[in-house]
């Protein structure tokens, strides 16, 4: 089994509907973390979490919010979906030990498109 | 801010070629730097990774080192294989920045025989 998982695989939704991603885990890691991935700008980070209850703003959090429901799961929110939202969207995880060259571990990513 | 700067793709060698994927970089203090591949409908995967000047990085014949006097992080392999064929991405995270990374915007390889 997978140590990240991203539900769903591919979304498919229109303009102003609320959508969510979810993201759920089985390595134990305190730290998750959302980005989207766009052709030509790589990885942006959304949101990050550092336990349950710290929560922080990324790049580019406008339009979304997130939530930490437990240590292994991580859900990405999108009130009111919009075209320029269509990306491919991955969570990922890593330890806490204090150190700035953790490794992430990245979910399959899911692939949402806003009509 | 802190950036990243990568050589624009694709990148398309033969088998056996050697590759060369130029990164450069903008932050303060001692970033760590990052590699990481994403295969076809995957997700991105560490490939290797420096913490300090001069520290070179390697994994799978794949080898960068950490030149803090150009603010650089080249990627290369000695022989690439079909295999190899992914979009590699490279990143830093700044000193004391809660490992939260920040990416360039990926090259595709491609490698054909």
């Amino acid at each position: 089994d997978a140590d990240v998982t991203q539900t769903p695989r591919n979304r498919i939704t229109k303009t102003g509907k609320r959508i969510m991603l979810e993201c759920s885990q089985t390595k134990g890691h305190d730290r998750m973390y959302w980005y989207r991935q766009d052709p030509g700008l790589g990885l942006r980070l959304i949101y990050y979490s550092f336990d349950v209850k710290d929560i922080n703003k990324g790049e580019i959090s406008d339009g979304y919010s997130v939530s930490r429901q437990a240590q292994a799961k991580f859900s990405l929110s999108l009130e009111s979906a919009i075209p320029n939202q269509t990306a491919l969207y991955f969570c990922a995880t890593s330890d806490f030990r204090d150190r700035d060259d953790n490794e992430q571990f990245f979910g399959p990513g899911t692939r949402l498109t806003v009509l | 801010g802190d950036s990243v700067t990568q050589m624009e793709g694709p990148v398309t060698l033969s088998e056996e070629a050697f590759l060369t994927i130029n990164c450069t970089y903008t932050a303060t203090g001692y970033p760590s730097l990052f590699w990481y591949v994403q295969y076809p409908g995957e997700g991105l995967q560490l490939l290797l990774k420096a913490t300090k000047a001069d520290d070179k990085g390697s994994n799978k014949g794949f080898e960068a080192t950490y030149r803090k006097e150009t603010t650089s992080f080249h990627l290369e392999k000695g022989s690439v294989q079909v295999s190899d064929s992914a979009v590699y991405f490279c990143a830093l995270t700044p000193t004391g920045g809660g490992n939260k990374l920040t990416f360039g915007t990926g090259t595709q390889l491609k490698v054909e025989l």
